[in-house]
């Protein structure tokens, strides 16, 4: 297992078109994490999974956004209608739900620019 | 809600010298994790030290290591020895341990960190 895996690494997109993104996990982690990183702040949470479950989202995910996690393995994240304000760099990070400890696992993110 | 606040954007120190970055949080919570991140340039997240609120002692990690005030809801990071692969940036984050809350981080906006040679 080489870690969280997040694909692409760069899109650029023009502003109104729908793109999407894919995490893959560890492949032991049952708990899935979305974070946005706009330039010079940290990470603010989106969303996460339990398995396949979506347990809790921001507020920051408007009706545009939509994440999913098909049999509790890799998830998608999809933003329809792109805004220059959803430029930023999406980080995906997995972790162990009785292991919270030991903190998350993150991928090397997807940065979105639009144009 | 939990907040956690880092008070200084940029931190520079010589190689082999000592930095302390500081962050403060705020919560009514008393069982909580908080980390230190670090984020390289085009890089990952990387955990560097966590800390556990019921535990008195402060971690140690090699070079790193961190000092706990939980009265003052402070979480310093020290980094001794500086060397060149120590500059990034680096956030503090913040865990409850209560209940569903604690499934996610919460994080400051970051120092970044400057070695020079």
């Amino acid at each position: 297992d080489t870690g969280v895996s997040q694909d692409p690494r760069h899109k650029i997109t023009k502003r109104g078109q729908n793109v999407t993104f894919r995490c893959d996990p560890i492949s032991e982690h049952n708990r899935l994490y979305w974070y946005r990183q706009t330039l010079g702040q940290g990470p603010e949470f989106l969303t996460y999974f339990q398995n396949e479950a979506q347990l809790e989202k921001s507020r920051l995910l408007s009706d545009r956004f939509s994440a999913e996690r098909p049999k509790g393995s890799f998830s998608t994240l999809e933003i329809q209608r792109t805004e220059q304000g959803d430029s930023a760099m999406y980080l995906c990070a997995s972790s162990l739900a009785d292991r919270p400890r030991y903190g998350y696992t993150f991928g090397s993110g997807t940065r979105l620019t639009v144009v | 809600a939990q907040t956690v606040t880092q008070s200084q954007p940029e931190m520079s120190v010589q190689e082999a010298e000592t930095v302390t970055l500081s962050c403060t949080y705020d919560t009514s919570e008393s069982d909580y994790y908080l980390f230190w991140y670090k984020q390289p340039p085009s890089r990952q997240m990387i955990l560097v030290i966590r800390q556990e609120a019921y535990k008195q002692q402060n971690a140690t990690e090699n070079r790193f290591s961190v000092n706990f005030q939980k009265a003052a809801k402070s979480f310093s990071l020290k980094i001794s020895d500086s060397q060149l692969g120590d500059a990034a940036m680096y956030f503090c984050a913040y865990r409850t341990m209560r209940g569903a809350a604690g499934n996610k981080l919460t994080f400051g906006g970051g120092t970044r960190v400057l070695v020079k040679p």
